[in-house]
């Protein structure tokens, strides 16, 4: 079945390293963001892409980085300048094309889920 | 004023009760707006999109208001299985970036 896949499901990132979340999908979906959720708001944009070795900042792109070098993969990258990444990490993608693609939604990965120890 | 703004709940009702959520935004170049469903500690599942003209989708019933700015979801014979945290969804600039509201708590007890 087609879908999209993050990995891992918890991680534990200790002061001062750089962490990267996997998010692949094969759903041959063109677009794939980002979010960060945190508790009693809702999901902020941190990157997406529209195409392979294109992408572009959301709200808050401070601390972290993305790579789209495959149309299938998006791994974002947790590095030691955000100073609160305790969150919930979820990808997400969707179609592109002509006429309305936004009606058709997001397709989310179950996300990860990550702490500073 | 926050892009979308939901009423946080959380909301009790009886099973077979009809609960309603409403949800503002505030850009009026709004283009899309969806309903997503999001169980405790998981992803947010689309539930269904709303269009101008309202829709229906089962025990569920979206409506938007252009002039006033907001949607709403209502929800008839509720079941255990609704009880959620339902995502008020706004596509404000018409190019896949979507604005999410930080979502209204429902609990359906027996």
């Amino acid at each position: 079945d087609g879908g999209i896949t993050q990995s891992p499901k918890y991680l534990f990132r200790k002061e001062g390293q750089n962490v990267t979340l996997s998010c692949e999908q094969n759903l041959n979906h063109d677009a794939m963001y980002w979010y960060r959720q945190d508790p009693g708001q809702g999901l902020r944009l941190i990157y997406y892409s529209q195409i392979v070795n294109d992408f572009q900042k959301g709200d808050i792109a401070e601390g972290y980085s993305v790579s789209r070098e495959k149309k299938e993969s998006f791994p974002l990258t947790v590095t030691s300048a955000q100073k609160n990444p305790t969150a919930f990490y979820l990808c997400a993608s969707s179609i592109l094309g002509q006429g309305p693609p936004w009606r058709y939604g997001y397709t989310f990965g179950s996300g990860t889920r990550l702490t500073v120890v | 004023r926050k892009e979308v703004e939901q009423d946080p709940g959380p909301f009790n009702v009886p099973e077979g009760a009809t609960v309603a959520f409403n949800c503002t935004y505030s850009n009026s170049a709004s283009q899309s707006f969806f309903w997503y469903r999001q169980d405790c500690r998981k992803e947010p599942k689309l539930l269904m999109s709303v269009y101008s003209s309202g829709n229906e989708d089962g025990r569920f019933t979206a409506q938007l208001n252009r002039a006033s700015q907001y949607i709403s979801l209502l929800i008839r014979d509720s079941k255990l299985s609704d009880s959620a945290t339902y995502l008020c969804v706004v596509n404000i600039h018409n190019n896949n970036d979507m604005r999410f509201g930080a979502g209204t708590r429902l609990t359906v007890k027996p």
